[in-house]
């Protein structure tokens, strides 16, 4: 199994400030359709997780421009500007280019 | 609006067979398909299977022994059936739905906490 390495594990921000996390992959996600799926997702306390962004940096519907990816390959970044409370919670990255997908081990964003 | 809904009991003992039901409103199963995943305890999450559209299976090779995902199409619902349990399968279990084996899972229910414990 593809095996998503994810840091930080915790992550203090300050309201308004940005943050960042990293997803690296034990082998490249470049599909042989040329695409890459690395995807991230948001679980807010008590809810199911979103879908924030998808293949890499595309943002899914409603998901605010603070919210960026970048990445290729094996390394991978998900980027948070101007921090809001309602962006608090867990953060994880999925792979579904290699069967089965895997999860990254998550980042919680909590309150400096 | 997509919407899907877990059901199923919370207590499972050791050794018996963990039965839940994902309910889908807005959205027709024999369209795209339709995913189990898992939450561990400390966070950690787990892609188990899915069925599709034409009812083919996928399963995580983890579980590939143990589980069974099935389908009523005529009540729009799909189902995950995981025999011999025990206490690491102790879970919250979510059903979601992706529009393809690559895509990523766009819609999932609220999810039900599963226990096993004797």
């Amino acid at each position: 199994d593809v095996v998503m390495t994810q840091t930080p594990v915790s992550l203090p921000v300050s309201l308004g400030g940005q943050a960042s996390i990293s997803c690296r992959s034990s082998q490249s996600l470049v599909h042989s359709n040329g695409n890459t799926y690395l995807h991230w997702y948001l679980q807010k306390p008590g809810q199911s997780p979103q879908l924030l962004i998808y293949r890499v940096s595309n943002r899914f519907s409603g998901v605010p421009d603070r919210f960026s990816g970048s990445g290729s390959g094996t390394d991978f970044t998900l980027k948070i500007s101007r921090v809001e409370p309602e962006d608090l919670g867990d953060y994880y990255c999925l792979q579904s280019t290699h069967f089965p997908y895997t999860f990254g081990a998550g980042t919680k964003l909590e309150l400096k | 609006e997509v919407q899907l809904q877990e059901s199923g009991p919370g207590l499972v003992k050791p050794s018996q067979s963990l039965s839940l039901t994902c309910s889908v409103t807005g959205y027709s199963i024999t369209s795209n398909y339709w995913g189990w995943i898992r939450k561990f305890p400390g966070n950690k999450m787990e892609w188990m299977g899915y069925i599709s559209y034409s009812g083919s299976t996928s399963y995580n090779p983890s579980l590939k022994s143990r589980i069974s995902i099935t389908r009523d199409t005529s009540k729009n619902q799909f189902f995950l059936q995981l025999n011999s349990v025990t206490t690491e399968d102790t879970a919250t279990y979510y059903c979601a739905r992706t529009t393809t084996v690559v895509t990523p899972f766009d819609y999932w229910g609220q999810g039900v906490m599963v226990t096993v414990s004797s």
